[in-house]
This record gives structure tokens, sequence and C-alpha cells, in this order.
């Protein structure tokens, strides 16, 4: 199985710096990959899929690159509201994979 | 809007099968070519775990550590469909989603077992307790 690997699995940044978020897959993807966002008690909320693109709502600082084995989620200017856990998903073969996430505070 | 809520018992005790239903409303099952329906677990504290995916047509997709105890089943009379896992025990212990996984997407074609998942319903926990 394709293991796809998040890092950090922790950061603390503070209010209006650029945070980047790292989702490596162990074999790859092509441009099979999608973010969420999970607010602490919360339900998971797509934010981009494939690979860059961002779903319709979202706020324009979060943005997707990559394809392969490297990707990259980017919020330009971290907001309050975005403390929240992110996960990146593949889903281009089965079994389809969830990364082990990002947990993203506010410094 | 599309909405999903999950329902079912809250325990279960070990070995006994863990059932839920999904019920959709704001849209129907049986006209959602596009999409698969979907299953994903998440531990408390843990990451989420897909479960598997469902097609209208009754089409199955399952994750292969799941498989032997899992059957996901679709009732579009009802406009639901449900999940059963079978022998739990307490690592299944867990809020469940339901979710709704694109089939086709004019960017991305067809994706045969599901993609992205988006909506999803408000979760459910599940604890395995005698």
């Amino acid at each position: 199985d394709i293991q796809l690997t998040q890092s950090p699995s922790s950061l603390s940044a503070s209010v209006g710096l650029r945070v980047i978020i790292t989702c490596r897959a162990s074999q790859g993807i092509s441009n099979y990959l999608a973010w969420y966002q999970q607010k602490p008690g919360k339900v998971p909320e797509l934010l981009i899929y494939a690979a860059s693109t961002l779903q319709s709502g979202v706020p324009s600082r979060f943005s997707g690159s990559g394809s392969g084995t490297d990707f990259t989620l980017t919020i330009s200017s971290l907001q309050p509201e975005d403390v929240a856990t992110y996960y990146c998903q593949k889903y281009n073969s089965v079994p389809l994979t969830f990364g082990g996430g990002t947990k993203v505070e506010i410094k | 809007q599309l909405q999903l809520q999950e329902s079912g018992p809250g325990l279960v005790k070990p070995s006994e099968t863990l059932s839920l239903t999904c019920t959709i409303s704001g849209g129907s099952i049986s006209s959602s070519s596009y999409y698969f329906w979907g299953w994903i677990r998440q531990p408390p504290g843990k990451g989420l775990e897909w479960i598997g995916n469902i097609y209208y047509s009754g089409r199955t997709s399952y994750n292969p550590s799941l498989r032997s105890r899992v059957t996901i089943s679709v009732d579009t009379s009802k406009n639901h469909f449900s999940l059963k896992l079978s022998s739990v025990t307490a690592a299944d212990t867990a809020v469940y989603y339901c979710a709704r996984s694109t089939y086709y997407d004019l960017w991305s074609g067809y994706l045969p077992e599901g993609g992205w998942f988006d909506p999803w319903g408000q979760g459910t926990l599940v604890t395995v307790s005698s």
C-alpha cells in the first residue's frame, strides 16, 4: 500500500505568517491528492482536490501544489480561525489513505 | 444543500456487529451517478481511516485491512446507505463519518474507487465495550 507521510506533525506560527505543510507519498500518485481541515471537535472539511484545485468557498489564502510524490499545502497568511489539524488524502488507488495529520496552532 | 446524517447505536459489545445508517437529504443517491458514498472513521484523538465506498448501483470498494469484516449496502428507496462491521473489538471504537466521494469530475475524469470526500456527515461515536 502507498503510505502518506505528513510533516511536520505539529507547528506553531504567528498570525500573518506563511505556513507550509508537506505530504509525501511512498509511490507516485500523479495529482490524486486532497487536503482537509479539521477544526477541534468538528467534522473534516475539504480544502483542495486534484492537488491544487481550491474547493468552492475556501479562502484564497489556502493553496496546494505538487505532483507525483511530493505535495504541499500553503496558508499564505495564517489566521486565528485556521487553528486545526490538516490531513492529506490520496485517491489514485485502493486503499484510499489519509496522512497522519499536521496540527497547526497560533504562537 | 446536500446533507448526510449518521445514525445507529452508540455502544456495541465486543464480538458483535456494528451497524450504522447514513441518510441523505437535499439530494438523491440514485440520481447521483457522479458520486460514491463512503464511510470513514476516526478513533478518539487519532487520524482518519477510510472504510469503504458504495455506488448507487451497489458496487462496492473496501479497505483491504477491513474487507473481511465490512459490508456496505445501499437502499435507494430510502435514500440511505449502511455500514456493517462484524466481530468488533475495542480497536473499532471511533467516530464514524459518512461522506460523498467523487466518482467523476470534469478535470480528473473517472475515479473508479472514489476520490475526495465532500460533504461529510456530523459523525457518530461508536464505543465498543461490554
